[in-house]
């Protein structure tokens, strides 16, 4: 399987820091995606990038990708409670297949 | 406003009962897929549709139905629903590949 894992599994911090969370793959990918959830809610697109990008940038979100070592990291910088959520990674490979990793807990306390 | 829309919200039923969940989406998407969340296992795809008419298994597809009549519409059919299919449900649509998903709110069911 080409199921994306992230690490950490839960990442706690304060407000003001940065959260990095990463995820590996197993196989070449077209590109893979960052998503969020907040409490079993639908998840929601943060950002793509692409297999020949390195990384990528949305307001506050750094994207990563390292397609040597199948990895790629978010970076949220100045965390605010409000960025309390899950994070999943979701990687492509094949026509309209996106496999999605178990996702990492990221609670930003007050 | 682009959405995906899924009802009901919340469903209890018993073992068997045949149930419906049903998805919509607004944006024209050909592209369509169902998914359940079970803890520390991610998101799972069940089925999914790449138009009209045309629909696939994703990983976990047993126990499932699903149709695809117009470009809109793609409901998930549990015939005889069990326990073990006590899951989270997400329907999602994209426009195509290479593209995000787009993910309704949601489908919390129970079976007893």
């Amino acid at each position: 399987s080409q199921q994306g894992e992230e690490d950490p599994q839960a990442l706690s911090i304060q407000e003001g820091e940065n959260a990095t969370m990463n995820c590996s793959y197993k196989t070449s990918i077209n590109n893979l995606q960052w998503y969020r959830q907040n409490s079993g809610r639908g998840l929601v697109h943060l950002i793509l990038i692409r297999s020949n990008e390195r990384e990528k940038h949305s307001g506050r979100l750094r994207v990563t990708l390292d397609t040597s070592k199948k990895s790629s990291s978010l970076l949220i910088t100045a965390s605010r409670a409000a960025d309390t959520a899950s994070y999943f990674c979701a990687t492509e490979a094949s026509s309209y297949k996106l496999i999605f990793g178990s996702g990492t807990r990221l609670l930003v306390r007050p | 406003e682009a959405q995906v829309t899924q009802n009901p919200r919340y469903l209890i039923t018993v073992t068997g009962k045949k149930l419906t969940v049903t998805c919509s989406q607004n944006m024209n998407h050909e592209y369509m897929s169902w998914y359940r969340q079970d803890p520390g296992l991610g998101l799972r795809q069940i089925y999914y549709s790449m138009n009209v008419e045309v629909t696939d298994k994703g990983d976990v597809p047993e126990g499932y139905k699903v149709s695809r009549k117009e470009k809109r519409n793609f409901p998930l059919i549990l015939e005889s629903p069990s326990p073990n299919q006590t899951s989270l449900y997400f329907c999602a649509s994209r426009g195509g590949v290479k593209e995000k998903l787009f993910f309704g709110s949601g489908t919390q069911l129970s079976v007893l």
